[in-house]
């Protein structure tokens, strides 16, 4: 099955800087790559997510990136601000139109100092 | 974007009882859910696929007997700790996948349950 790392696990950067969140997978069959965003005591919510056929995707301050090879994905947030302060995971899904499951990393505790 | 809702949010419980959870997605179908366990400051770890009409699919580990999982309608999924112990306390959340859309999952707002 899919193994999803995520590093680091914690995070603090100042505000206005920029945070970088990178992630592993281990199934060449996972196509769909989403990130969350966790606010504390709070559901998941998605930020962004890129498909295998693409490299890189942008909205606004979150950009993602994917190298399929590698089997890398990072999530870069630039100009933070202290509410980007979350849990941030990132997951793996082998997505086709009748099922998938999402497997998801170990979480990175952002926070942006003001 | 789609709806998820969860209830309760929270519930307490004595030792040896069962609890009941439900998620529904409130604006679409969803053939598939998925529950998850959430500990302190700690990834969220899939305990079961729900598949509607058939039964769930469990992951390693996780006791079917213990986590009962019935997805009776395109709408609705539930998860029942039966005979709660202590250590089954934990942040349960639920997720569904648009049946017609493109592939987001959407989360409940989760339930925190605390087992006495």
């Amino acid at each position: 099955g899919e193994n999803v790392e995520q590093h680091p696990s914690t995070l603090s950067v100042q505000e206005g800087d920029s945070a970088v969140i990178k992630c592993t997978h281990s199934d060449s069959a996972s196509n769909y790559f989403p990130w969350y965003k966790q606010e504390l005591g709070k559901r998941p919510q998605l930020i962004i997510d890129i498909r295998s056929n693409v490299g890189e995707k942008k909205d606004q301050r979150i950009a993602v990136t994917l190298n399929k090879t590698a089997k890398h994905f990072s999530l870069h947030i630039t100009e933070t601000q202290p509410e980007d302060s979350a849990v941030y995971f990132c997951a793996a899904s082998f997505w086709t139109n009748t099922g998938n499951q999402f497997y998801f990393g170990t979480g990175t505790s952002l926070t942006v100092i003001p | 974007g789609a709806v998820v809702s969860q209830h309760p949010s929270r519930v307490i419980c004595k030792s040896g009882t069962s609890v009941k959870i439900e998620c529904r997605s409130l604006d679409f179908q969803a053939t598939t859910m998925f529950w998850y366990r959430q500990f302190p400051k700690q990834s969220l770890m899939l305990m079961a696929t729900s598949n509607e009409g058939s039964k769930a699919t469990y992951e390693q580990g996780v006791e079917k007997d213990k986590f009962l999982i019935n997805h009776a309608s395109l709408t609705l999924s539930t998860l029942t700790v039966t005979s709660a112990h202590p250590e089954d306390s934990s942040f349960y959340i639920c997720s569904a996948r648009d049946r017609e859309g493109t592939g987001e999952l959407f989360f409940g707002e989760g339930s925190r349950l605390t087992v006495l």
